[in-house]
């Protein structure tokens, strides 16, 4: 138990479809993350929220669309995806303010686009 | 722009090898942290290193952070089958309190009975 919880576990959408990722973190943390994971390939820093504002978006698509209401909830809204979106989206959250903080991951959204 | 080079990418070795993973670059980081990635699961930190030529134990395995804080390396000794997984290092830049990290691309780890 990482104390950041993210459903669903697995999706299959086709392109078309809209769906949503969610993710929830139980440990007073104020700042929020998502990454996606492909095989082969670092990490990739999609999004990121301090204190619920977007700090960063790196350069990603607009059918990606990441909502956040408050400290402890995370969103990562879909639309039109395409085959090369299929990989593990990873969120996680950390603390500000203190220096070398570590993040603290969920264990992802396996996504699959047909 | 800050890079992490990882190196091996991939290593299968038998239970009871030594083996060294490296995590390089060009920039200097204010602190290097390395986690531990199960199939189904996301990364779990494992340690950080923070002083220039820092080294931390974690029971069989050794963190060193190089004297300039660019390179660090993770030493496993004895290697037992549950220290198979994906082992990520992650470079903080800056002050180190903005949050943001930079992931090398991983080395997948097999360790056979």
């Amino acid at each position: 138990e990482t104390g950041v919880t993210q459903t669903p576990r697995h999706l299959v959408m086709g392109m078309t479809n809209k769906k949503s990722l969610k993710c929830e973190q139980h440990l007073g943390h104020n700042a929020m993350y998502w990454y996606k994971q492909s095989a082969k390939k670092p990490l990739e820093l999609m999004f990121v929220y301090n204190f619920k504002e977007q700090t960063e978006n790196n350069s990603v698509p607009s059918r990606f669309s990441p909502e956040c209401p408050n400290s402890s909830h995370l969103f990562l809204h879909l639309h039109t995806l395409q085959p090369e979106d299929s990989a593990l989206y990873l969120c996680a959250s950390s603390r500000l303010g203190q220096v070398n903080q570590p993040q603290h991951f969920g264990d992802g959204t396996r996504l699959s686009i047909l | 722009t800050q890079l992490l080079e990882q190196s091996p990418q991939f290593l299968s070795i038998q239970e009871g090898e030594n083996l060294t993973v490296y995590c390089n670059s060009s920039s200097v980081f204010s602190s290097l942290q390395w986690y531990r990635q199960e199939p189904g699961e996301g990364p779990v930190l494992l340690v950080t290193v923070v002083t220039g030529g820092e080294v931390k134990k974690l029971k069989r395995l050794t963190f060193q952070f190089g004297d300039a804080r660019k390179d660090s390396s993770l030493h496993i000794t004895a290697a037992q089958p549950g220290d198979t997984g994906l082992y990520l290092c992650a470079g903080a830049g800056g002050s180190g309190n903005t949050g943001k990290l930079i992931f090398g691309q991983g080395t997948t780890l097999q360790v056979k009975p």
